[in-house]
């Protein structure tokens, strides 16, 4: 079972490139969000998805783009990277964004230069 | 301004010391209660949670929380640390009708030998 799967693990980014850090999951949870994680800044939710065809944004959502076409699939998107964007970022899914737990994927430090 | 708030930054025992960990937040309204905890080089996971019912939970490897709603309040408490406790602790809400979790900035633990 594999849970919540991110890619890549690692990434280093000039300023003004893009790229998609990618997010599956298995487990048909119709709830997913992303999340940066950052020194003394806790987690905050960037963007999140209450089922395909569904999004909203979170906490931090500039400079981010989210879609959901299917259940298991859940990319962000960085149209043109910032080293603001340095961060660690967390894919996490839920059966229910209120009463279920959250199960996260392992992480993706992104490095902006 | 945070509306999670964990007081404690960085926390340094010695085994087999009692630690409690504090976690406010300023939500009105029904909530849920959660403590992860992330282990080096690991992704969040769930620790433990608090729905209804008895305000003090008991959770995996010896932790319980105390859920006190005059207080705003869902401290974290274990009578006896093991250096294997060693970790990145987060306190988070979730709201009814929000879809969203809030977390805290995170406790680090660092427990001595």
């Amino acid at each position: 079972n594999a849970g919540v799967t991110q890619t890549p693990k690692f990434q280093v980014l000039k300023t003004g490139q893009s790229m998609t850090l990618q997010c599956a999951q298995d487990m048909n949870h119709e709830y997913m969000s992303w999340y940066r994680q950052d020194p003394g800044m806790g987690l905050r939710l960037i963007h999140y998805s209450v089922g395909a065809g569904i999004t909203d944004q979170g906490e931090v959502p500039n400079g981010y783009n989210v879609s959901r076409s299917t259940t298991e699939d859940f990319p962000l998107r960085l149209l043109s990277a910032a080293p603001s964007q340095t961060s660690v970022y967390f894919c996490a899914s839920s059966r229910d964004p209120y009463t279920g737990e959250l199960f996260f994927g392992e992480g993706s430090r992104l490095t902006v230069l | 301004a945070q509306s999670v708030s964990q007081h404690n930054h960085h926390v340094i025992l010695s085994e087999a010391a009692s630690l409690e960990l504090g976690c406010n937040y300023s939500y009105g309204g029904t909530v849920n209660l959660f403590w992860y905890v992330q282990y080096p080089g690991q992704h969040l996971q769930l620790l433990l949670k608090y729905f209804s019912g008895d305000p003090l939970v008991k959770g995996i490897k010896g932790f319980e929380a105390e859920f006190i709603k005059s207080k705003f309040s869902f401290n974290l408490r274990k009578p006896s640390v093991q250096w294997s406790d060693t970790a990145e602790y987060f306190c988070a809400v979730s709201r009814y009708n929000f879809n969203k979790f809030y977390f805290g900035s995170g406790t680090k633990l660092n427990v001595k030998p």
